[in-house]
């Protein structure tokens, strides 16, 4: 099965800052990764797919890079909105979720 | 517009059987694979299962011997069957479209292991 670490576990951050997520696989996924935005008491939403590819209707301040088993989710000018936490997610094989990211303001 | 649908009992003691039904709108079956997923509080997700668009169907290692998906495509329904629920088995299951990215995700029934 393949391993999803993420990291960090947590974060703080001031509106405005650049925030940036990583993601590492267990093996080469080949770009089948998903970021998923989940605020509390709500069901998770896409973010991002095929590792660098904005699903439809998320701001263009979310963008993804990575290859090979490193990946990560950077968000460019944190807005309050932005507060949730974040979980990769790969689909190469099967599928497997990172252990996720819990985004907060300084 | 796409939608998905979770339900199913809220309580379940432990030892028994869990099943839930996912019902689906704006979008075949036949054409989208479902995904069920689950997530304790203040977790991360769990992957469990895969319904395929063609009836195949796939299941997390950890989770097969306890679990069984099916689907009626007649009336929109993918069904998730688990027996010998444990505590640990609380938590929140959702069904999700899964054309491979889960795209869209239902709201969710919270499950709760207790006698």
């Amino acid at each position: 099965d393949i391993q999803m670490t993420q990291s960090p576990a947590s974060l703080s951050a001031s509106l405005g800052e650049t925030v940036t997520i990583e993601c590492r696989a267990s093996e080469d996924i080949y770009n089948g990764l998903a970021w998923y935005q989940q605020k509390p008491g709500k069901s998770p939403q896409l973010l991002i797919y095929n590792a660098n590819s904005l699903h439809t209707g998320v701001p263009s301040r979310f963008s993804g890079s990575g290859s090979g088993t490193q990946y990560s989710l950077k968000i460019n000018s944190l807005q309050s909105e932005d507060v949730a936490s974040y979980f990769c997610q790969q689909y190469y094989n099967y599928r497997t979720f990172g252990g996720g990211t819990k985004l907060e303001l300084k | 517009q796409v939608q998905l649908k979770e339900s199913g009992p809220g309580l379940v003691q432990p030892s028994e059987t869990l099943s839930l039904t996912c019902t689906v709108s704006g979008f075949s079956l036949t054409s989208y694979s479902v995904s069920w997923v689950r997530q304790p509080s203040g977790k991360g997700p769990e992957w469990m299962g895969r319904m395929w668009y063609d009836g195949d169907t796939a299941y997390n290692s950890a989770l097969k011997s306890r679990l069984s998906i099916s689907r009626d495509t007649s009336k929109n329904q993918v069904f998730l069957k688990m027996n010998s629920l444990q505590t640990d088995d609380t938590g929140t299951y959702y069904c999700t479209r899964d054309p491979r990215a889960f795209d869209y995700w239902g709201q969710g029934v919270m499950v709760t292991v207790s006698s």
